[in-house]
This record gives structure tokens, sequence and C-alpha cells, in this order.
């Protein structure tokens, strides 16, 4: 089925890396997003990966896939008090267009 | 480069009553996509507008429907509205994406819906 989990919070110290953990359930899932929410507003897009592919790096952002676990990590180096928001992973389905998301991660940065 | 645009940013109505919300798509974008968010969750995905045609609907009743323009604005109506429709409202847009193709979707802000 259509289900995507996700950690309810983290804290951190600011500078310290940040790893935000995501598993979804249905095997045919094509390509996995992570989202930004900070408060009042929408989505931010990060970062995406083909379903395909282990790793991608983005700058401060590493994006960790293992399909077999069907396991997704979002790592942040060197985390900032502006990256405190909720994180949201997502997944499109080989046979849709709509996203499935989790249900957010509250990611707090500590002075 | 405007991105997504979502007017009005907040609504208060009481049950019964109808609502329209409106969405103008990142430059370049042909594709609209409606998701709802109660508070607290992920966004639920509502359904999809390409080539002013409803492309892939989500679990919502049918008091919930829309409308894409030939400039690949967005409309979003729900009738009949109920307490539980309280949410905050996105819309994204992406370029038109088939099937097994990437096409990210890029949100707005969110039309902030109160249900009295």
């Amino acid at each position: 089925g259509e289900d995507v989990e996700q950690s309810l919070f983290l804290s951190v110290r600011e500078g310290d890396s940040s790893v935000i953990n995501c598993t979804y359930t249905d095997s045919s899932s094509t390509y996995l997003y992570w989202y930004k929410q900070e408060p009042g507003a929408g989505l931010q897009l990060l970062t995406y990966i083909f379903s395909n592919m282990d790793m991608k790096q983005d700058q401060r952002l590493t994006v960790l896939l293992n399909k077999k676990d069907k396991h997704l990590s979002l790592r942040i180096a060197d985390t900032q008090t502006g990256d405190s928001a909720i994180y949201f992973c997502a997944e499109i389905l080989d046979s849709s267009y709509k996203l499935i998301f989790g249900s957010g991660t509250r990611l707090l940065v500590r002075p | 480069d405007a991105g997504v645009t979502q007017s009005p940013t907040h609504l208060i109505k009481t049950r019964g009553q109808q609502v329209t919300l409106r969405c103008s798509p990142k430059s370049g974008h042909d594709t609209v996509s409606w998701y709802q968010q109660a508070l607290g969750q992920g966004p639920q995905f509502i359904f999809q507008y390409y080539e002013e045609e409803e492309r892939q609907r989500g679990n919502f009743p049918d008091r919930f429907s829309g409308h894409q323009f030939p400039n690949y604005s967005s409309e979003l109506n729900v009738n009949a509205l109920l307490l539980g429709d309280s949410a905050l409202y996105l819309c994204a847009s992406s370029l038109r994406a088939e099937l097994y193709s990437n096409q990210p979707q890029h949100f707005g802000d969110g039309t902030r819906l109160s249900i009295l």
C-alpha cells in the first residue's frame, strides 16, 4: 500500500549534522523527494533522487536511498538555525502523478 | 521569475457555504496539482489538471472540483463546506510529466481555509 513514515521530531546543535529518516512501503516508487516547510509557508523543494540511485549530494544536502530496506535519509551538514523547519519526504509511484507524503519531521536547531 | 501564486492567503467560511481558491502556476509550467494539508499532517493529493482536464484524482468526495484555464491557471472549488475541510490548501505546478518521468512539483504558499 501507499505509506510513507517519518519520525516526528529531531533536535540538533548548530554546526552539527542532521539526519532525517523516512521509510516507504511501495516498491514501485520511481522518484523520492525532500521538501522543507517553514511556519506559515508552502513547501520548498530541496532535492530528489531517482529510485535506481543510491546517493545524491547537493551542497550541504546528501540523500541516501536503500531500496532493499525502502529507507530514505536526508543528511544536512553544518546545520544552521535557518534550517529549523518541518521536512517532508514524498514519493511518486510508477503508475501515478501524485506525490505521497509522510507526516513530516520537525527539525529544531539549538544555538 | 514568478513562482506559484495562490489567492486568497486566508479565508473564513461557515458550514454549508461554497469556496473558490485560485492558483497561478510558475512561469513555464503547464500542469497544476492541488493538495490539502490538515494541521500536523503531510499534504494529501486532491487532483491534478493538465490540458484543462482532470488527469488524476485522490480520495476526495465530489464536493471538491476544479478547473484549469487556457493560461494554465487553476481553481479549486469546494461545495457544502464541512468543519473537517479546515486546512491549508496547496497548489503545485510542474512541467508536463509523463508517467515514469520526473518533473518536480513546485508549491505555492497555500490558502488557509477556516470553517466555522
